[in-house]
């Protein structure tokens, strides 16, 4: 079975510069998360789709990012304008279904987007 | 609001001998509690959970997990460190109580570090 996808691996941008993450998720995972890891810190959730609505978006900085997932399947992650601070890997993750009754689905990962911004 | 605390930033442990890395939590319902290894420059993948049932969990690469919900815990233990295993670990948390949507919360990871 295939993982989650993510592409690309590593970016480079100089700040207030605009930078784009996609993302595949496992086949039949109804749930898509956009995770923010900085170094020395745990993944922090950003946004977290349950088919192509958002579920949770409160911790993404809206005024320089924005999320989609087009027809329920692929998503995307943008930076707009980028600041050195959002210097971090960006994971994407899916699971089954991540609403109350199934609390307990396991959320898999992607191998993350590496972003460095200058 | 639940949370997770991983008390030590490293652990080192030599090769062959048994490890153990901590987690503890703080959850208002019933806790669903995740382990992840993150290799360097890799995502994160899953080890083990537990959701109900056998306090002692098995998961992969012979990593098993214990749930203690008198004390909050959740370590992580291995009878026989490989240096393979070097890598971060991160524990995680989603409330199972009643009520809407809980996200999952993650530590802030653990280094293992295997002396061969």
């Amino acid at each position: 079975e295939a993982g989650v996808a993510q592409s690309p691996r590593y970016k480079i941008i100089e700040k207030r510069q605009s930078v784009a993450f996609w993302c595949n998720p496992i086949s039949g995972h109804a749930t898509l998360y956009w995770y923010q890891q900085i170094l020395g810190q745990g993944p922090k959730l950003l946004i977290q789709f349950q088919n192509n609505g958002v579920v949770d978006d409160s911790q993404l900085p809206k005024d320089r990012f924005s999320a989609e997932r087009l027809k329920g399947v692929d998503s995307t992650l943008k930076i707009q304008p980028a600041k050195l601070e959002d210097s971090a890997v960006y994971l994407c993750a899916s699971s089954l279904i991540g609403g109350r009754t199934h609390s307990g689905n396991t959320i898999y990962f992607g191998e993350g987007s590496w972003l460095t911004v200058v | 609001a639940q949370s997770v605390a991983q008390p030590e930033d490293q652990v080192n442990v030599a090769e062959g001998n048994p490890l153990t890395v901590k987690c503890t939590y703080s959850v208002s319902g019933n806790p669903y509690l995740f382990w992840y290894v993150q290799y360097p420059n890799r995502g994160l993948q899953f080890l083990l959970k537990y959701i109900t049932g056998d306090n002692l969990v098995k998961g992969s690469y012979g990593f098993e997990a214990e749930f203690n919900k008198s004390q909050t815990s959740f370590h992580l233990k291995k009878p026989s460190a490989l240096v393979s295993d070097s890598a971060l670990y991160f524990c995680a948390v989603r409330d199972g109580g009643p009520g809407g949507y809980q996200k999952v919360t993650f530590g802030i990871g653990t280094k293992l570090h295997v002396i061969p």
